[in-house]
């Protein structure tokens, strides 16, 4: 079974639409960190946001923001108002504390704006 | 400051010869990672390295794949004998420690003709 399931394989919307990427994730670790990473098409991973398991507290950087939710395992991404240059490979990531501290990947939400 | 950085940023190779990746980690990162990135595909763990401890290979696809770290910074991952499957990007990351952020540099694409 996935770890880190990232069950929208590809996402297309028009721009300035607002577009929300799922990540559910499995562990049974009581501690473990949660990140985001953007793929635009140049090809270098961008790191968005790391979220420890303690912190349920929603985050918003400007347009994104991200709701955790330990109750449904879920860690999703929300671009509010999207642009063409969102348009990327967005992953989701989980390193559990106490296994062995390698990340473990979804394998990714290709996010298409729509002119 | 500097980023990860990799070079080259494009290796194009017959099959069957020895290819060498470099990765210039964020100084004062003491964890470093390799991974591939098949066409479309998901990020595949190749070997990390973690101060002085002994890596860990155990993504390594086969014996054709090695690594080394010299000095706690530049890390070498070397490739022998390459086969056409082995086309893909290979992305270099660091971190402060493995349970932190990791910071990716810009990969390597490797062409095996």
């Amino acid at each position: 079974a996935q770890k880190v399931t990232q069950a929208q394989t590809e996402i297309s919307v028009v721009e300035k639409e607002d577009v929300t990427l799922d990540c559910v994730y499995e562990t049974r670790d009581t501690t473990y960190y949660l990140f985001w990473y953007k793929q635009p098409p140049s090809g270098e991973l961008v790191f968005l946001i790391r979220r420890n398991s303690f912190d349920e507290q929603n985050e918003i950087s400007g347009r994104y923001s991200w709701n955790f939710q330990k109750s449904t395992s879920s860690f999703n991404f929300t671009i509010t108002a999207s642009q063409v240059v969102d348009s990327a490979v967005y992953f989701c990531a989980l390193i559990e504390v106490n296994r062995d501290d390698k990340i473990i990947f979804g394998k990714g939400t290709r996010l298409h704006i729509l002119p | 400051g500097a980023g990860v950085s990799q070079s080259p940023s494009n290796k194009v190779t017959e099959k069957g010869k020895d290819v060498e990746l470099r990765c210039d980690p964020i100084s004062g990162h003491t964890a470093l990672y390799w991974y591939r990135q098949s066409l479309g595909q998901g990020l595949e763990f190749l070997i990390y390295f973690q101060g002085n401890s002994a890596p860990d290979k155990s993504g390594l696809p086969s014996d054709r794949f090695s690594a080394e770290r010299t000095g706690g910074s530049v890390s070498t991952l070397t490739i022998q004998r390459t086969q056409q499957e082995d086309s893909a990007v290979y992305l270099c990351a660091s971190s402060t420690g493995t349970q932190e952020t990791q910071y990716f540099g810009p990969g390597t694409r490797l062409l095996v003709l």
